[in-house]
């Protein structure tokens, strides 16, 4: 069975600090995709990574796919209440066609 | 891009009745997903539309349970047979286009079972 593990599940910041989120697997990624969900709504893509070793920067996220495509990091820079919400990664292994969610970290930050 | 809806966005159902739930996008897709969440929780994929053939079912649902059609390229159904308290739950559907690793979904449905 193909897990996605993310960790930490829960995290409470105050407004202004950083913060990381992993999400790991023992298989092989094509590509790896990372969502933010809020409550009420659908996962709202955030970043696809495809390459190992791969960096993306949306705003004051920064997002890396390990070499062995096998895990995945988001930072988060000076967090605001904004960024609160559900994250989660999702990945397609190679071969197959469907994605995979990970267990999911779910972010507050206090004002 | 693409964008998805969904309806309804919510209802209330009674034990042993279906709901059918739709799923529409904006553009032309290849490929559409069927989704379940429990509140707060990650998605599990329930199946895959095919558009011209029969849905294809992960472990654990099955179709005369959850029978998906997808009669074109932009829109798909959910219907969620004899329900139980069990099956309250956020559906959700998202689309992809050929190729592109991305993956849009649309609001989901909440759905509860009396």
């Amino acid at each position: 069975t193909q897990l996605l593990e993310q960790s930490p599940q829960f995290l409470s910041i105050q407004e202004g600090e950083n913060l990381t989120v992993y999400c790991n697997s023992s298989s092989v990624f094509s590509s790896l995709q990372w969502y933010r969900q809020e409550p009420g709504e659908g996962p709202v893509l955030l970043v696809t990574v495809v390459t190992g070793g791969e960096v993306k920067k949306l705003k004051r996220l920064t997002f890396q796919f390990g070499d062995a495509r096998k895990d995945s990091s988001l930072h988060i820079t000076a967090a605001q209440p904004g960024d609160t919400g559900l994250y989660l990664c999702a990945g397609r292994f190679s071969g197959t066609y469907k994605y995979i969610f990970g267990t999911g970290t779910r972010l507050k930050v206090l004002a | 891009s693409a964008v998805i809806s969904q309806k309804p966005s919510r209802d209330i159902c009674q034990r042993g009745t279906s709901l059918t739930i739709q799923c529409q996008v904006d553009s032309q897709v290849t490929m559409m997903f069927w989704y379940r969440q429990q509140p707060g929780q990650s998605l599990t994929l329930i199946a895959t539309a095919n558009q011209g053939s029969e849905a294809t079912y992960e472990s654990g649902f099955v179709i005369d349970k959850f029978p998906i059609s997808r009669p074109n390229l932009t829109f798909s159904t959910l219907t969620v047979s004899n329900m139980s308290p069990e099956d309250s739950s956020i559906y959700l559907c998202s689309a992809e286009t050929g190729g592109t690793d991305t993956q849009y979904f649309g609001p989901g449905t909440r759905l509860t079972v009396l």
